[in-house]
């Protein structure tokens, strides 16, 4: 089945503990891209990547790092989470074109910092 | 930079009445403009998009308009019913990047 998986799906941590949030496509997608969504703030693009080993900045990046490593694998990395990263996030993927497609989105994943 | 504008925020219809949500992109070289839905506790998923090379599209109850003139595009929802109430968010990729603007997105809410 083509699916955007994410994991964890649920995250409580703490100020500063670094974490890894996992996103894999088996739809051998060339796009792919993360999200955090907010009430009234609607989906904002943090990072997208258009290949292996090329990424950009979204509109909010401060505070996150990816890296895309292999087509499939698309992390998204806190290395110091603080409370204002609490939301929820996808991540999605393309096939071509970049963003000049449909999107196909994860599951999400809530994150909670305390 | 660029943006893109959403109105209304919130929107509440009688069930068979028509919906319309619109959308206002700053970026005039954009090109591509799709619509995506969101049911409660769901992922978002594409429900129809449009390109600047025509001025609008139809799938069933669903219809895009593009006035690319005046920068704007808007999702139609004919004979609304209650599976049609969710969160809807429009996008406008701004051209030559590969960046992707969503709107602050429209909670439809179809009372039966």
């Amino acid at each position: 089945e083509a699916q955007v998986t994410q994991n964890p799906r649920y995250l409580i941590t703490v100020t500063g503990k670094k974490l890894t949030v996992t996103c894999s496509q088996n739809m051998n997608h060339e796009y792919m891209s993360w999200y955090r969504q907010d009430p009234g703030l609607g989906l904002r693009q943090i990072y997208y990547s258009m290949n292996v080993e090329v990424t950009d900045k979204g509109d909010v990046p401060e505070g996150y790092k990816v890296s895309r490593k292999e087509k499939r694998n698309f992390p998204l990395i806190l290395e110091s989470p603080s409370p204002n990263q609490t939301s929820l996030y996808f991540c999605a993927s393309s096939l071509s074109g970049g963003p000049l497609g449909e999107q196909y989105f994860g599951p999400g994943t809530r994150l909670t910092v305390t | 930079g660029e943006n893109v504008e959403q109105h209304p925020s919130t929107l509440s219809v009688q069930e068979g009445d028509s919906a319309v949500i619109k959308c206002t992109y700053s970026d005039s070289a954009s090109n591509y403009f799709p619509w995506y839905k969101q049911e409660l506790g769901k992922r978002p998923q594409l429900i129809i998009d449009i390109r600047s090379n025509v001025g609008e599209k139809k799938d069933q109850r669903i219809a895009v308009t593009l006035n690319k003139t005046a920068k704007h595009f808007s999702l139609h929802i004919t004979e609304t019913q209650p599976e049609d109430s969710a969160v809807y968010f429009c996008a406008a990729p701004p051209e030559g990047t590969y960046k992707y603007i969503f709107g602050t997105g429209t909670r439809l809410k179809v009372l039966a």
